[in-house]
């Protein structure tokens, strides 16, 4: 099980520019979750998908979409990047149902604007 | 407050036991989570906690839960260098869909 993975590693864009970063949950997982860390700071909770819906939102601007396809994988879109977009990315993965398994993280996109 | 608040710093001596604290929001918060994160990494679940418990050992992890003051500890026992990283508490604010809300971190150092 290769758990959640993410692409890229790491990423380099300027402002004004698009991004999409990707991401694969973990096997007999259906729920993908994104977080941006920013230096310093804990996770912050940016959408939800299920079942190719955005479940539920956090507090960012409509810029930051994102896409769940059939396969359960997902992708975060920023459009207009800005500097303080700047941040480890975090795609976090759960079950349908709530047992004792939880969410668990993948690596990271570390996302810098210049 | 609407945050949940931890100590940014900890620095323990190796062999002894690190108490990382945590404050969070929401009574009403189902599970409570410690998660670790070394640099350049993500996140790595230690350990949650169901809300109907007051304590659950995990080998040399223990962690404690005061419902009343919405108080949460993860002890780490005979503490090693390895164990340095940043410690997250988490919350769901009795989210059935799996939002997380955390603190700032502790980053914890372990000195041999």
């Amino acid at each position: 099980d290769a758990g959640v993975t993410q692409s890229p590693t790491h990423l380099i864009k300027t402002r004004g520019q698009q991004v999409t970063l990707r991401c694969s949950p973990k096997s007999g997982h259906d729920t993908v979750s994104w977080y941006q860390q920013a230096l310093g700071q804990g996770p912050q909770f940016i959408f939800q998908y299920y079942e190719e819906e955005e479940r539920q939102r956090g507090n960012f601007p409509d810029r930051f979409s994102g896409h769940q396809f059939p396969n359960y994988s997902s992708e975060l879109n920023v459009n207009a990047l800005l500097l303080g977009d700047s941040a480890l990315y975090l795609c976090a993965s759960s079950p349908r149902d709530r047992d004792e398994e939880t969410q668990y993280f993948g690596p990271g996109t570390r996302l810098l604007v210049l | 407050g609407e945050d949940v608040e931890q100590s940014l710093f900890l620095s323990v001596r190796e062999g002894d036991s690190s108490v990382i604290n945590c404050t969070y929001t929401d009574s009403s918060s189902t599970y409570l989570y410690w998660y670790k994160q070394e640099p350049g990494a993500g996140l790595q679940l230690l350990t949650y906690i169901f809300s109907n418990m007051d304590m659950k050992q995990d080998q040399r992890l223990t962690v404690l839960l005061n419902k009343k003051d919405k108080h949460l500890s993860l002890r780490i026992a005979d503490t090693q260098t390895g164990d340095s990283a940043i410690y997250f508490c988490a919350e769901d604010r009795g989210s059935t869909l799996g939002r997380l809300y955390f603190g700032r971190g502790t980053q914890l150092t372990v000195w041999p």
